[in-house]
């Protein structure tokens, strides 16, 4: 089945330890997004990409980095620098580009990061 | 951006037809109106979306009012599987130099079913 692959589902931080989450999609997305959720609220920007080897920051990239090498992969570290990360982290992908505009986003079932 | 304004929860019984309501007074001409909603622990998956037309799929309808002020989302028959938060989100077209950039979500509409 196409779709949308998130691993772990489950991640454990220590301080000062930068962690990466896997985000891998066989629907040949050219767009590709990263957020992240606290309890009780919406999804926020992390950083979005919308072809290979180029990203952009979203709304709250601070203490993140990603990388967009494969346009099947799309993973997010989380870094040191980010001193609450304890979230939700949901990936999504979309068939959206210039000639095709509001697109439905995809989304993986996350991977649920918790602070040791 | 322009926002959107919904109830913080609204509950509806098994089988019966549920309408979620959501302004957006600030819309504007290029402004798309997207709903997804999310079951608890999961990502959210997307349900309709529309620009002035009303807008029918398998899952739902999307009714806009005349001026795009306000939108419904329309349950035609609630089951228990429909418990979740239901966001609505305004998307406006974004290539005017840009590329493909998120979604602004809020805070939803927890939607409960009673059996």
């Amino acid at each position: 089945d196409g779709g949308i692959t998130q691993s772990p589902k489950y991640l454990f931080r220590k301080e000062g330890q930068n962690v990466t989450l896997s985000c891998e999609q066989n629907l040949n997305h050219d767009a590709m997004y990263w957020y992240r959720q606290d309890p009780g609220q919406g999804l926020r920007l992390i950083y979005y990409s919308q072809i290979v080897n180029d990203f952009q920051k979203g709304d709250i990239a601070e203490g993140y980095s990603v990388s967009r090498e494969k346009k099947e992969s799309f993973p997010l570290t989380v870094t040191s620098a980010q001193k609450n990360p304890t979230a939700f982290y949901l990936c999504a992908s979309s068939i959206e580009s210039r000639r095709r505009q509001n697109q439905p986003q995809h989304f993986g079932d996350g991977t649920r990061l918790s602070i040791l | 951006d322009a926002k959107t304004t919904q109830p913080n929860s609204m509950e509806s019984n098994e089988e019966e037809p549920v309408h979620l309501p959501c302004n957006h007074s600030t819309i504007s001409g290029t402004d798309y109106i997207h709903w997804y909603r999310q079951l608890p622990s999961q990502g959210p998956e997307y349900v309709i979306h529309g620009l002035t037309s009303n807008v029918n799929n398998r899952m739902a309808s999307l009714a806009i009012a005349e001026d795009r002020k306000s939108s419904t989302l329309i349950l035609h028959r609630a089951t228990l599987r429909d418990a979740a938060v239901y966001y609505c989100i305004l998307r406006p077209v974004t290539y005017s130099g840009g590329g493909a950039d998120g979604l602004t979500f809020g805070k939803g509409t927890h939607l409960i079913i009673q059996p």
